[in-house]
């Protein structure tokens, strides 16, 4: 247990629909970190938080969204969905911004578009 | 821009035979470099990781070099088990890219009894 917890582990919507994932960083943890897994794109960051503030952006599509709440836990919001949004999505978070610090994974929430 | 390429997969052994898996890497600045193991419906745990030019980097028999000259970080191990099965990831870490992973594509190791 790495101690980063994601709800819903899975969630099943339809194309056009707008979804709310939920990530819980370890305990002390400032930075979060989203990341998609997919079959054809393999593991992609898509944005970081730290202490509440973005702080880099990657791959991220102009229909998802994401924040970090004073209590540090974030959201990442998927909207307008298309099937291709289909995918693994992970939650990571470390102490620090350094690089060298391990990034903790949560378990996932696998996105099912219909 | 920050890449890493793994060797093709997947990747299928007998117990206790010798396992390589080649990573190298592209980067503009000092990264530190990791691999990240995933089991079967789970998430990504750290493997190992080093952080300069010709640190070691090992844990459960694994074991993994950062080779500046050679943008090289390859995974060993001496004697896989049938529990070593599951998907590895190389990845590197870089302060000038905001310490965000970028990973390889991974590699399915499977290993038969």
């Amino acid at each position: 247990d790495s101690g980063v917890t994601q709800t819903p582990k899975h969630l099943i919507t339809a194309t056009g629909q707008r979804v709310t994932l939920r990530c819980s960083p370890r305990s002390g943890d400032l930075s979060v970190y989203w990341y998609q897994q997919s079959l054809d794109q393999g593991l992609q960051f898509l944005i970081q938080y730290y202490n509440g503030e973005e702080r880099a952006k990657g791959n991220i599509l102009e229909r998802f969204s994401a924040q970090q709440f004073p209590d540090l836990h974030s959201e990442l919001n998927l909207s307008s969905l298309e099937l291709g949004d289909s995918a693994l999505y992970f939650c990571a978070s470390s102490l620090t911004l350094l690089n060298y610090n391990e990034q903790f994974f949560g378990p996932g929430t696998r996105l099912t578009v219909l | 821009g920050n890449s890493v390429t793994q060797m093709e997969g997947p990747v299928t052994l007998s117990e206790e035979a010798f396992l390589t898996i080649n990573c190298t890497y592209t980067a503009t600045g000092y990264p530190s470099l990791f691999w990240y193991v995933q089991y079967p419906g789970e998430g990504l745990q750290l493997l190992l990781k080093a952080t300069k030019a010709d640190d070691k980097g090992s844990n459960k028999g694994f074991e993994a070099t950062y080779r500046k000259e050679t943008t090289s970080f390859h995974l060993e191990k001496g004697s896989v088990q049938v529990s070593d099965s599951a998907v590895y990831f190389c990845a590197l870490s870089d302060l000038a890219g905001a310490q965000k992973l970028v990973f390889g594509q991974g590699t399915r190791l499977t290993i038969n009894p």
